[in-house]
């Protein structure tokens, strides 16, 4: 499968605290995309970071890429009890025009 | 707002009664795609049209088809829905041809087969 991997699974965390999710991944991409999906709901972009870049920033969001080790982080800062959602990687080889989502987090914000 | 617009939020359907799903966008976006989402899973693709061009996943059962009349609208149509074809289905779109850009999603519709 070209499949990316999450890890953790599931995440539950205080609302306050940081939260960091991880994506591995296992060709070459040209950039690699996160998207949150609230329940019963449609992907929400989040952020995009191309290849030949190592961390972006947008407001509590980082994310950093690593393509020697393929692989990605996504950080929330200062969690609220709203983030709590699934949030999913997805690689972008190019060309194609398609994504291959990773397993997904999913993320609970205890209040 | 440009979106992406999904129709129904919820269908029933009977095993083995035809339906349609439809999705239209204001974004004029080149590309769209159907996505199957089942409970705790990650969207599958199903298949994609780049402009009129179709594209089908080789994983994608012949039970699903789609139509694209125009830029605006796409349809998902399932000739013989079975027990196992109960999930989400997710629309999105991107400009095409441009690179590095994001997919925008539906709400999504979920099926449910009786």
């Amino acid at each position: 499968s070209q499949q990316g991997e999450e890890d953790p699974q599931a995440l539950s965390i205080q609302e306050g605290e940081n939260a960091t999710m991880n994506c591995s991944y296992k060709t070459s991409i040209n950039n690699l995309q996160w998207y949150r999906q609230n329940s019963g709901r449609g992907l929400v972009h989040l952020i995009l970071i191309r290849s030949n870049e190592r961390e972006k920033h947008s407001g509590r969001l980082r994310v950093t890429l690593d393509t020697s080790k393929k692989s990605s982080s996504l950080l929330i800062t200062a969690s609220r009890a709203a983030d709590t959602a699934s949030y999913f990687c997805a690689t972008d080889a190019g060309g194609a025009q398609k994504l291959v989502f990773g397993q997904g987090t999913r993320l609970t914000i205890n209040p | 707002d440009a979106m992406v617009i999904q129709n129904p939020r919820y269908q029933v359907t009977q095993f083995g009664k035809p339906v349609t799903l439809s999705c239209s966008q204001t974004l004029n976006h080149n590309v769209m795609y159907w996505y199957q989402q089942k409970s705790s899973q990650a969207p599958k693709l199903l298949f994609h049209y780049y402009d009129k061009d179709f594209n089908n996943e080789a994983d994608t059962p012949d039970n699903f088809q789609s139509r694209r009349p125009n830029t605006s609208f796409c349809f998902l149509d399932i000739r013989s829905p079975g027990l196992g074809d109960a999930a989400m289905y997710l629309c999105a779109t991107r400009a095409g041809g441009i690179g590095n850009q994001p997919q925008h999603f539906g709400d999504g519709t979920r099926l449910s087969i009786l």
